[in-house]
């Protein structure tokens, strides 16, 4: 146990759909991260928040919408995704961004888009 | 931005020997080298971290080593266990603003034959 839950675990939509997936750091972090990890590829970093507020995007298409309300949750709404979407998307927290420690990942929602 | 390459991709080890993974950076401003093992339906955790005020750093059968002036870092892992097959990520942190935030290796899936 990690401190960081995501949920779901598992999720299967269609590519018409519209679905948000959730994470939730019990740390007391600051930063809040989303990356991508498809099969046979690099952790890809997608945004970046500190104190709710987002420091980064790393291009990725507005089909994914991240939210933060605050400094313990984290959303990602999808909508209108592609088959090439599918992958493991993680979440991970650090005690913020300017800081270099450790992050803490979530054990990630498998997404399967049909 | 920072750069890390990662080698091998693949390594396959028998039970008792021991594993060398390595790891170049790019940006001589990072000062902060986590390795963390991600475990088939698990996000990443962090096994071990070095900063690059220390050449060296041991936990049990697990060291890292940093070469600040060659650029680059390795994890050894001596004595090894099945329990320790997993995928492998080395990373580095730039210092300053945005500390935080790693860059990550391709990963290296280890394999250890009992």
């Amino acid at each position: 146990e990690t401190g960081v839950t995501q949920t779901p675990r598992h999720l299967v939509m269609g590519m018409t759909n519209k679905k948000s997936l959730k994470c939730e750091q019990h740390l007391g972090h600051n930063a809040m991260y989303w990356y991508k990890q498809s099969a046979k590829k690099p952790l890809e970093l997608m945004f970046v928040y500190n104190f709710k507020e987002q420091t980064e995007n790393n291009s990725v298409p507005s089909r994914f919408s991240p939210e933060c309300p605050n400094s313990s949750h984290l959303f990602l709404h999808l909508h209108t995704l592609q088959p090439e979407d599918s992958a493991l998307y993680l979440c991970a927290s650090s005690q913020d961004i300017n800081s270099a420690y450790e992050q803490y990942f979530g054990p990630g929602t498998r997404l399967t888009v049909t | 931005g920072e750069n890390v390459e990662q080698h091998p991709s693949t390594l396959s080890v028998q039970e008792g020997d021991s594993a060398v993974i390595k790891c170049t950076y790019s940006d001589s401003a990072s000062n902060y080298f986590p390795w963390y093992k991600q475990e088939l339906g698990k996000g990443p955790q962090l096994i071990i971290d070095i900063r690059s005020n220390v050449g060296e750093k041991k936990d049990q059968r697990i060291a890292v080593t940093l070469n600040k002036t060659a650029k680059h870092f390795s994890l050894h892992i001596t004595e090894t266990q099945p329990e320790d097959s997993a995928v492998y990520f080395c990373a580095a942190s730039l210092g300053g603003s945005g500390a935080g935030k790693s860059t990550f290796g391709d990963g290296t899936t280890l394999t250890v034959k009992p």
